[in-house]
Parts: C-alpha cells; sequence; structure tokens
C-alpha cells in the first residue's frame, strides 16, 4: 500500500515561530502536495512539487515555503507561524501525470493538526 | 481544472442505497470525475474516478450523464462507517503536475 506519512498528527507553536511539517512518501511518485483544511473551506493547495528541487505555488502560498531536497519528502515551512495558520495541514503525493494520462489518485497522508498560539 | 457543486449535506438509513450529486457543468473534454471521502480526522481517501462511462469498483459505482455536466457516487449499502465528507473533484492531466480542486464537499450522515 501507498503510505504518506506526515510527522506529526498535532503540534502546537508560538506566534513567530518557525515551523516545519514533515511528510515522505513510499512509492517514488513524482508529485507532492501539502493542503491546508478548514472549515467551510474544503481542501486549499498550498504548494505542489513535480520533482526534486521543483515548486509551484498553489492558491494560497503566502506566509509559507516549501523544500524538496529528496524525492521522498516534501516539507512545509512557516517562518513565522501566526494564529491565522492555525489549519488542518495535509500532504499528499501522486505518480505524475503525462499530457495525455488523467487517471491518477492521489495519496493523502493522515494530517497534521497545527495550533498557533 | 472545473469547479464542483455538491449539495453540503445528506442522511442515508443503513443498509439503503446513498446516491450523491454532483455538477461540473464547465467540465472539458479531457477532464475526469473523481470522487474522495474523508472520514473525520482522516487525510482524504480515493473512492473512484471516471471519463464517460460508468464505472464500479467495490466501494461505489459512479453514474456519469451523457452530457457529462452531473454524475452521481453510489454507495449500494451504506453502513454507519460510511458517514464522511464526500467530495467531488473533476481534474485534467497534463503539465508539470496537477493541482486538485478540492471544494466544500457533501457531509453525508449515515443513520441506524
Amino acid at each position: 500500500d501507498v503510505k504518506v506519512t506526515q510527522s506529526s498528527r498535532y503540534l502546537v507553536k508560538r506566534t513567530g515561530e518557525k515551523v516545519f511539517l514533515e511528510c515522505v512518501q513510499d512509492m517514488d511518485h513524482e508529485n507532492m502536495f501539502w493542503y491546508r483544511q478548514d472549515p467551510g473551506l474544503g481542501l486549499r493547495l498550498i504548494y505542489f512539487s513535480y520533482d526534486v528541487k521543483m515548486k509551484e505555488k498553489g492558491d494560497i502560498p503566502e506566509g509559507y515555503s516549501v523544500s524538496r531536497e529528496k524525492k521522498e519528502r516534501f516539507s512545509l515551512i512557516l517562518e513565522s507561524a501566526s494564529t491565522n495558520q492555525t489549519s488542518m495541514y495535509l500532504c499528499a503525493s501522486s505518480p505524475i501525470t503525462g499530457r495525455l494520462i488523467g487517471n491518477t489518485e492521489a495519496f493523502f497522508g493522515q494530517g497534521t493538526r497545527l495550533t498557533v498560539v | 481544472d472545473a469547479k464542483t457543486t455538491q449539495p453540503p449535506s445528506m442522511d442515508c438509513a443503513e443498509g439503503r442505497a446513498a446516491n450523491l450529486p454532483c455538477n461540473h457543468s464547465t467540465i472539458s473534454g479531457n477532464e475526469y470525475v473523481y470522487w474522495y471521502r474523508q472520514i473525520h480526522s482522516q487525510g482524504p481517501q480515493y473512492i473512484i474516478h471516471g471519463l464517460k462511462n460508468n464505472e464500479t469498483n467495490e466501494m461505489a459505482s459512479l453514474i456519469i450523464t451523457e452530457d457529462r455536466k452531473s454524475s452521481t457516487l453510489i454507495l449500494p449499502h451504506a453502513t454507519l462507517r460510511d458517514t464522511a465528507v464526500y467530495y467531488c473533484i473533476v481534474r485534467a492531466p497534463g503539465g508539470g503536475g496537477f493541482k486538485t480542486i478540492f471544494g466544500a464537499g457533501t457531509r453525508l450522515f449515515v443513520k441506524a
């Protein structure tokens, strides 16, 4: 089975702290994603990466950065955590999607519930 | 990627079929319809996907209208463990990756 593992289920951090959320996948997937999930807003894409050292902004990248130094690991970084970044963070991975191939699904981790106080 | 519209919530009696609708009127020809669900405190779980034809797997059936502007996910015999938020999304291939757009979904309550 594909496994996407997020390093923590629950985190509590103080305002202004630098926060690292780690995600590891074991299926050699090219694509990895970070979302946040808030009540009534569904999942919103923060950043995604389609290759090592490659990254693209999603819909809400402000206040976040990412790092992909190895294919299996995708890190989300909150440079200076703020209370409005309290949320559930979900990591996902999927195999590469070619120009004519649409039928690949994404596999999600269990999520990290981050509280910034 | 096209946007989707789903009802915010639905109820279903245990053992009965749950039919979850989704509108995707702006879907383009190469976009697939996907369904995921998210049980409380877990990450989303893939259920099924399709392009034009109806699809069935061990979890559910997917019925796509001929004009592809809407679809229905069918859980044939809902159980209490099927209580979850169900997301309908449409996705196109191509580019260096893909963005999966999840809306608010439908919260399905399966009642005993």
